[in-house]
């Protein structure tokens, strides 16, 4: 099952903070963040496996709430560099390594 | 750059015709997997590869894909009797995937397919 993403899209003034949301229906074994720009490759940003922890990258952090199949990706003091397309990749283990990713969060930093 | 690389780029091709992409994976990875995305679309799985063997399929993946990775290392897709439905990013990654913590993987630019 798809995971779900929100919001879809998001608009940042420089400087400003930002959340964007992973929401599955089924049990995860971990979450994976990537972003992508515009005709690049989806570039690997974190890893967060179950067991509720939180991990940072610089001003960008994530948590993951097992129990609630959800996990969140907070991106602080945006610099103009965060725009892309932020997605989240969900592994549900048991022997499956294939990654089911959502349809993604458009982030649009302005100066 | 993440390592891995997808060739060609782009690929514009009648609808009808074969089509094969390569992949070259970052070379200590044990672990490849193609992907298809399209626009406004996360990526999408295809199959997957530990080593020489193909230990996953998509249904996406209809009989005219077939996926290779002779001696584990490079991987083909070949998609034959292309359809415009087949116009996608198709992309490839790679892990280590000496464990499930280490499964992180990298993906390569893509290659874009266009059917006409």
């Amino acid at each position: 099952q798809q995971p779900v993403q929100s919001p879809q899209a998001v608009i940042l003034r420089e400087g400003e903070d930002a959340v964007i949301n992973c929401s599955s229906s089924k049990a995860l074994y971990s979450v994976h963040w990537y972003r992508q720009k515009h005709g690049e490759a989806p570039v690997f940003l974190m890893i967060l496996l179950k067991g509720g922890e939180q991990k940072g990258h610089d001003k960008i952090s994530a948590s993951f709430n097992e129990k609630k199949q959800q996990s969140s990706l907070y991106l602080t003091a945006s610099q103009l560099s965060y725009s892309g397309t932020y997605f989240c990749g969900t592994e549900i283990g048991g022997g499956s390594e294939k990654l089911v990713f959502g349809k993604g969060t458009k982030l649009t930093v302005n100066p | 750059d993440t390592g891995v690389s997808q060739d060609p780029r782009h690929k514009i091709t009648k609808r009808g015709q074969n089509v094969t992409f390569r992949c070259d994976p970052i070379s200590e990875h044990n672990r490849l997997y193609w992907y298809r995305q399209t626009l406004g679309q996360g990526p999408e799985f295809l199959t997957y590869f530990q080593n020489e063997a193909q230990l996953e399929k998509s249904r996406l993946l209809s009989d005219r894909f077939s996926a290779e990775r002779p001696k584990g290392s490079f991987s083909t897709l070949e998609i034959q009797r292309t359809e415009q439905g087949d116009s996608a990013m198709y992309l490839c990654a790679s892990s280590l995937g000496q464990s499930l913590a280490k499964n992180i993987q990298y993906f390569g630019a893509g290659t874009r397919l266009s059917v006409l």
